[in-house]
């Protein structure tokens, strides 16, 4: 199987504080992970690639200074929402795909409120 | 620019019906194709894989064909069920090996009634 794992699968936080939210995959190595975020009723949106041993590619539009992410080792990836404010609450997903196949798993997603 | 799209956005039907969901891209030049299943507040769950030399996979209830030549890919569901109530994406790889990046259609969100 490939497994991925994401946590917290909630997380309540106050208006300028850091949040971190892991993404691990289990039973596999995942050289590069991916990240999104997403609206109600809306489909997912890529905001970076994260690459092992490198700097995450972030898509256009999107701060990386705000959405830090890190990815340290081959079956970990990072994201740290920094000084979060109210509209940086949403739904964020991450993913990663194992080589054999080219397939995707995706963990089961952070829901992120900020207050 | 690949893009992907979905028809119908949303469906509604009695249990036991048989479904058929579309997925079109527009450029032929993929790698894969995946049909997802969401549920609310959840993570996607992978259905069906379907490499680009491949023409269906079939898992259970639910088989997948893939037409690349004319863009097209459909996600069968036999018997359905009240469980199968969830949101449905379909996702392209595109063609190089290099391009890692998922496009995903605007997806279909099922529902079945008992």
């Amino acid at each position: 199987g490939a497994v991925v794992s994401q946590h917290p699968s909630w997380v309540i936080c106050k208006s300028g504080t850091s949040v971190k939210i892991e993404c691990r995959s289990l039973d596999f190595q995942a050289t590069t992970m991916f990240w999104y975020r997403q609206f109600p009723k809306q489909s997912l949106m890529l905001m970076a690639t994260s690459n092992e041993g490198s700097k995450a590619t972030y898509e256009q539009g999107v701060e990386k200074d705000k959405f830090l992410i890190n990815h340290a080792s081959l079956t970990l990836s990072t994201l740290t929402v920094t000084s979060a404010h109210p509209e940086d609450s949403s739904f964020y997903i991450c993913s990663a795909s194992k080589v054999q196949t080219g397939g995707y798993t995706f963990g089961s997603g952070t829901r992120l409120t900020v207050v | 620019k690949q893009e992907v799209t979905q028809i119908p956005a949303a469906l509604s039907v009695p249990e036991g019906e048989n479904l058929v969901l579309n997925c079109s891209f527009t450029d032929s030049a993929i790698y894969n194709l995946q049909w997802f299943r969401q549920d609310p507040g959840k993570g996607l769950t992978s259905l069906l894989l379907i490499q680009s030399s491949q023409r269906e996979q079939t898992s259970g209830r639910l088989n997948a064909s893939l037409d690349k030549s004319s863009g097209r890919s459909t996600l069968y569901i036999a018997a359905s069920q009240p469980g199968d109530s969830a949101t449905y994406l379909c996702a392209v790889r595109p063609g190089s090996y290099n391009t890692d990046k998922l496009i995903f259609g605007t997806g279909t969100r099922l529902q079945v009634f008992p």
